[in-house]
């Protein structure tokens, strides 16, 4: 059973530069996550889907940031344009809700951005 | 409202116990822990409902406290795979997943 994918793993460009970051969740899971993690902020939620509906992007930093879920099996992060302090490792990450249980979430292995 | 974890740091040798506390000031629906590997991406270890219930797999329990919106980490006879961060993440009803700083074990031989 396949993960969470993300891509890219890795991703070099220099500051001015739009980023789009992607992510396919695992299937049957209604809920994606999209968390920024570096050593100063630690894991910061972004923002979250439910059914492709966004639901709370109060985390999203800047105008710069966007995300879009076209479909159940794709989300992208976009930032437009990128700066130097946008560096970090990207997650996303997917769950369902059974009833009133939350389920685990389950993270793609991210992608480690460093904008020059 | 980012939950707060303590300690920060722990180092343990084989064998030892440690506790990770997590507190939060808002009122919880669950508790979800998570460990990350350097490198690697968080991994689910167990997740609490409000309740008072206690969990655990192989040496690895957790319990939480609802009134006192606090959630405990026991790691017991720590083997040398359980070094890496480890991560609260609380939920107040919203299925929004707001994570601690993290708590760093390294476990030596």
């Amino acid at each position: 059973d396949a993960g969470v994918i993300q891509s890219p793993r890795h991703e070099v460009t220099e500051m001015g530069q739009e980023v789009t970051l992607r992510c396919k969740p695992i299937s049957g899971h209604d809920y994606l996550f999209w968390y920024r993690q570096t050593m100063m902020r630690g894991l910061e939620l972004l923002i979250y889907f439910n059914n492709n509906v966004p639901i709370d992007d109060s985390g999203m930093p800047e105008d710069r940031f966007s995300a879009k879920m076209p479909n159940a099996s794709f989300s992208t992060l976009k930032i437009q344009p990128s700066e130097p302090r946008d560096s970090a490792v990207y997650f996303c990450a997917s769950s369902h809700k059974s009833g009133v249980s939350n389920q685990p979430q389950h993270f793609g292995d991210g992608t480690r951005l460093s904008i020059l | 409202q980012q939950p707060v974890q303590s300690p920060q740091a722990v180092i343990l040798r084989e064998g030892e116990d440690a506790v990770i506390n997590c507190s939060s000031s808002k009122a919880l629906y669950s508790v979800h822990w998570y460990r990350q590997k350097h490198g690697e991406a968080p991994v689910f270890l167990m997740i609490l409902l409000k309740g008072g219930e206690q969990k655990g797999h192989d040496k690895i329990s957790a319990s939480f406290n609802e009134k006192k919106q606090q959630s405990s980490l026991y790691l017991t006879a720590s083997q040398l795979s359980y070094s890496g961060t480890y991560f609260c993440g609380t939920e107040e009803g919203n299925n929004d997943m707001r994570f601690g700083a993290g708590t760093r074990l390294t476990v030596k031989p």
